[in-house]
C-alpha cells in the first residue's frame, strides 16, 4: 500500500541553524501539506502546496519557513533559523489529484525536531 | 481562540460502554474528517463527511456531520481496549481541500 515517508525521523539542531525536513508523498498525489504538533498540543496546519506553489498558509508559516518540490518525488520544509519554539513533530501529508473538498489526506510518520 | 473544540478532552471508560466525542465550531466547513493518532505516529484517517446531516458508519463507529456543517460527533458502541487512542477532528475551511484545521483532540482510554 502506498504511503507517505519522511526523513529523518528525528532531527536535533542548535538554535539559529537551518534545517530541511524531507517528505516523499504518495506518487500520484499532487497536493501536499505540512503540519506541526508541539508536544501535548494539537496538530497545526502550516501550509498546502499545489502545482509548484503555495496554495494556503497559516499565520505560523512566516518568513522563516519555506517549502519546495525540488524534484518529482520530494517535498521539503525548510526552517531558516530555528528557534527553541520550533521544537515539534512535523507531519507531511498528501492528497489525491482532485484536491476537492473531502479529499483524504494521508499523513507521514513525522519528523521530531528538537532545537537546543 | 480554538477553531475546533473537542469534548471531552479526556475520556476513560470500561470495555463494553458506549461513548460520544463532540467536535464543535462557529465556522462552517466544506468537509470534516476524523482521525485517530497513536503516540509517535501521524494521524490516520477514519472518515470524511461532506454533506450536512451526513451519517457514516465504520463498524462500531458512527460519525455524524451537523446540518449546518459546523459540528460533528463520533459515537463508539461497545468500546474495546483497541479503541484506545487520540481522536482528532479536522475541518476544511476552503472548498479546495487545502486548508485543514485540527481540533484539540480527545484522548480515549478503554479499560479492559
Amino acid at each position: 500500500e502506498p504511503e507517505v515517508t519522511q526523513t529523518p525521523s528525528h532531527q536535533v539542531t542548535q538554535m539559529g541553524q537551518e534545517v530541511i525536513l524531507r517528505c516523499v508523498p504518495i506518487s500520484n498525489h499532487l497536493y501536499f501539506y505540512w503540519y506541526r504538533q508541539i508536544l501535548g498540543q494539537k496538530v497545526e496546519f502550516l501550509v498546502s502546496f499545489y502545482n509548484n506553489e503555495i496554495s494556503e498558509k497559516s499565520e505560523i508559516f512566516d518568513d522563516q519557513f519555506s517549502v519546495e518540490r525540488p524534484d518529482g518525488s520530494n517535498f521539503t520544509l525548510k526552517i531558516r533559523s530555528t528557534k527553541l519554539e520550533d521544537s515539534a513533530m512535523y507531519f507531511c501529508a498528501s492528497s489525491s489529484i482532485t484536491g476537492g473538498a473531502g479529499d483524504e489526506q494521508f499523513f507521514g510518520p513525522g519528523t521530531r525536531l528538537t532545537v537546543l | 481562540t480554538q477553531l475546533l473544540e473537542q469534548s471531552p478532552q479526556f475520556l476513560s471508560i470500561q470495555e463494553g460502554e458506549n461513548l460520544t466525542v463532540y467536535c464543535n465550531s462557529s465556522s462552517v466547513f466544506s468537509s470534516l474528517q476524523w482521525y485517530r493518532q497513536e503516540p509517535g505516529e501521524g494521524p490516520v484517517l477514519l472518515v470524511t463527511v461532506v454533506t450536512g446531516g451526513e451519517v457514516k458508519k465504520l463498524k462500531r463507529l458512527t460519525f455524524q456531520f451537523g446540518d449546518a456543517r459546523k459540528d460533528s460527533s463520533l459515537h463508539i458502541t461497545a468500546a474495546q481496549p483497541g479503541d484506545t487512542g487520540l481522536y482528532l477532528c479536522a475541518g476544511d475551511l476552503s472548498n479546495t481541500g487545502n486548508q485543514f484545521y485540527f481540533g484539540t483532540g480527545t484522548s480515549l482510554t478503554v479499560i479492559p
